[in-house]
């Protein structure tokens, strides 16, 4: 069965302290790991798709990696627009459309 | 605009009482998903399509029925809601390929 695990549950920041969110899972051949940010009230956001070990992937203050076990979302001078919830999901080789997501870490920049 | 539509976005309803919950997409998208969101649990997924008339089920598919008739139509439907259906729920839909889903706004289902 597909494992998602996220930490922290929650993180509190200073503006312009960078951080890393941890992603650990466990999947039955890695098809793809996707990060979603969710704001309260809000459907999901996609953020990132990672495929293969080493690979990274950025956008704005955002920078995704990703290792045979585990990826980290690293949040480089955080702004309080940044404050939301975190999602990480992976899909796998042998479950067709399945997406198992993690918890979350919901993350608040404080100004 | 690009989007995935959900109504109704409240919805307080009795137990038994048959309800449909509608999903629309006009990206032309061929997967569609969806997921249900409980605190301390995360997303699960309930359903999915990976095109018109074929569907399949996710992890959580007890009392729930689904439909893909139209590419851009994918409801959800609770022949006899139960209070343990009281949720978050949200639609979602994605191209071929290995890309994210866009989701929709969100249905917060009341069963009393």
């Amino acid at each position: 069965e597909d494992q998602v695990t996220q930490s922290p549950e929650a993180l509190r920041l200073q503006e312009g302290e960078s951080s890393s969110l941890n992603c650990s899972y466990t999947v039955s051949g890695l098809r793809g790991l996707f990060w979603y940010r969710q704001d309260p009230g809000k459907g999901p956001e996609f953020l990132f798709t990672l495929y293969s070990a080493g690979e990274e992937k950025e956008k704005e203050r955002l920078k995704a990696t990703l290792t045979k076990k585990e990826s980290f979302l690293h949040i480089t001078a955080p702004k309080p627009e940044d404050s939301a919830t975190y999602l990480c999901a992976v899909r796998s080789n042998f479950g067709n459309e399945k997406l198992t997501f993690g918890t979350g870490t919901r993350l608040t920049i404080i100004p | 605009e690009a989007q995935v539509t959900q109504n109704p976005r409240y919805l307080i309803t009795v137990t038994g009482k048959k309800l449909t919950v509608t999903c629309s997409q006009n990206m032309n998208h061929e997967y569609m998903s969806w997921y249900r969101q409980d605190p301390g649990l995360g997303l699960r997924q309930i359903y999915y399509s990976m095109n018109v008339e074929v569907t399949d089920k996710g992890d959580v598919p007890e009392g729930y029925k689904v439909s893909r008739k139209e590419k851009r139509n994918f409801p959800l439907i609770l022949e006899s809601p139960s209070p343990n259906q009281t949720s978050l729920y949200f639609c979602a839909s994605r191209p071929t390929g290995l890309y994210g889903y866009t989701f929709g706004s969100g249905t917060r289902l009341t069963v009393v």
